[in-house]
């Protein structure tokens, strides 16, 4: 069965500075997707960030990018130019690429954003 | 637009009494599932469906139920909800195609006392 690790479950960063998150997940399975959702005090899951296993190249979205290390089976969130907005718990997360949808998540990473 | 929608979104009830957590989307999707999510256990699966009248385990499947007789509506049965169902609960949907994003409904806040 897959596992997701995230190691860091508090974090914090200055408003304007950058921070990393980290996850890390085991698989057998060489074809699967990552995710990072972002969860605000709304409760709302919001996904942030996609990367399918098969592509080498690392995916962004505007502020957020992420470190994709496919040997090492590891997968961390950069947030560069750190919002108020950005305070939230993240959590990563593994989808299978065969069978059912089912999400794989990690225990999460509340980040605090300091003024 | 396009939606999961859940509810209630917060409910407390006693132990024993019989509940159910509505979910319905609107996106046509075929894939449905419940997860519960735990201080430093993140979310984990409940029960999914594949589509109408196939629902199957996820990872925590004891002391629930599910149903799926229309293709937009999946709901969560606690027949007897213990204290150790006192949860955050998120329905999400995704079409059946592998890599589509998966949708979240706002969650439920469950207190079983």
């Amino acid at each position: 069965a897959q596992t997701v690790t995230q190691s860091q479950p508090e974090m914090s960063v200055q408003e304007a500075e950058t921070v990393t998150l980290s996850c890390t997940y085991d698989t057998s399975e060489s074809d699967y997707y990552l995710f990072w959702y972002k969860q605000p005090p709304s409760r709302q899951m919001i996904l942030v960030i996609r990367q399918e296993a098969y592509k080498q190249q690392n995916a962004t979205e505007n502020r957020f990018s992420v470190n994709f290390q496919k040997a090492a089976k590891s997968f961390s969130l950069k947030i560069s130019d750190s919002q108020l907005g950005d305070a939230a718990m993240y959590f990563c997360a593994y989808r299978s690429a065969q069978g059912a949808q089912k999400l794989v998540f990690g225990q999460g990473t509340r980040l605090t954003i300091n003024p | 637009e396009a939606q999961v929608t859940q509810n209630p979104r917060y409910l407390i009830t006693v132990t024993g009494k019989k509940l159910t957590v509505t979910c319905s989307q609107n996106m046509n999707h075929e894939y449905m599932s419940w997860y519960r999510q735990d201080p430093g256990l993140g979310l984990r699966q409940i029960y999914y469906s594949m589509n109408v009248e196939v629902t199957d385990k996820g990872d925590v499947p004891e002391g629930y139920k599910v149903s799926r007789k229309e293709k937009r509506n999946f709901p969560l049965i606690l027949e007897s909800p213990s204290p150790n169902q006192t949860s955050l609960y998120f329905c999400a949907s995704s079409p059946i195609q592998q890599g589509k994003e998966a949708f979240f409904g706002q969650g439920t806040r469950l207190t079983v006392v």
